[in-house]
């Protein structure tokens, strides 16, 4: 099994761009799944397989990956995008999911 | 429209043994590439990955507390059950379920609402 980083913390100010990045030893061979969880709520999937997008998603959110780094891309932040936010691999050699340790997201 | 939903004791003593099902609607188990996982979230701190059991009844469990751990379906009751032996005080946090979908790559798209455990000693 491997670790995946992500910053504790990151700000961005209205209208702005935020990004939040996840890494790990094997991040580039792996889907990348992104979750938004606001304050008392349960998580939400917000990117899949990398820089996919559920319906109802908007299109704000993006994903992408470089390398060993996946990236969380919040587009014209707004204030109700403030929340945690988590990274989530499948490591199929050990059969189990992974979370990043999560980044809270301040809307300056 | 896909739901699911934690139910169990909100309070459980050191060492017992905590039970939690997750009942679900919209979907079934028993379709190829369908998953039901358990996430849990102690206060304050990360999300951390448990257990998962897919529609060939095959169970995964996460490597630090496979000891403790069980997952269970009963399709008949569209029911998976979660049981985690030894309960201590660290164990203490919000439960969740969440439909996980190979096709997905094991993304967890749709999540219940959580059910709190305090573990007292």
């Amino acid at each position: 099994s491997y670790v995946l980083t992500q910053p504790p913390s990151v700000s961005a100010a209205p209208g702005k761009t935020a990004r939040i990045t996840c890494g790990g030893d094997k991040v580039g061979t792996k889907s990348v799944h992104w979750y938004q969880q606001k304050a008392g709520q349960a998580p939400v999937l917000i990117i899949f397989y990398t820089s996919d997008r559920p319906s109802g998603i908007p299109e704000r959110f993006s994903g992408s990956k470089s390398g060993n780094t996946a990236t969380l891309t919040i587009s014209r932040v707004e204030a109700g995008d403030e929340a945690d936010y988590y990274c989530q691999v499948w490591d199929g050699t050990s059969d189990q999911a992974l979370f990043g340790g999560g980044t809270q997201m301040t809307v300056l | 429209q896909v739901t699911l939903r934690e139910s169990g004791p909100a309070l459980v003593k050191s060492t017992e043994t905590l039970t939690l099902t997750c009942t679900f609607s919209g979907f079934a188990l028993d379709t190829s590439g369908m998953c039901v996982s358990w996430v849990r979230q102690p206060p304050g701190k990360a999300l951390e990955w448990l257990a998962l059991i897919d529609w060939e009844d095959d169970k995964y469990y996460s490597t630090t507390l496979k000891t403790r751990l069980t997952i269970s379906k009963d399709s008949s009751k569209d029911q998976v059950i979660l049981t985690m032996t030894n309960m201590d005080p660290v164990d203490t946090a919000t439960y969740y379920c969440a439909r996980t979908t190979v096709a997905h790559f094991y993304a967890m798209d749709v999540w219940g609402q959580g059910t709190t455990v305090t573990v007292s000693s």
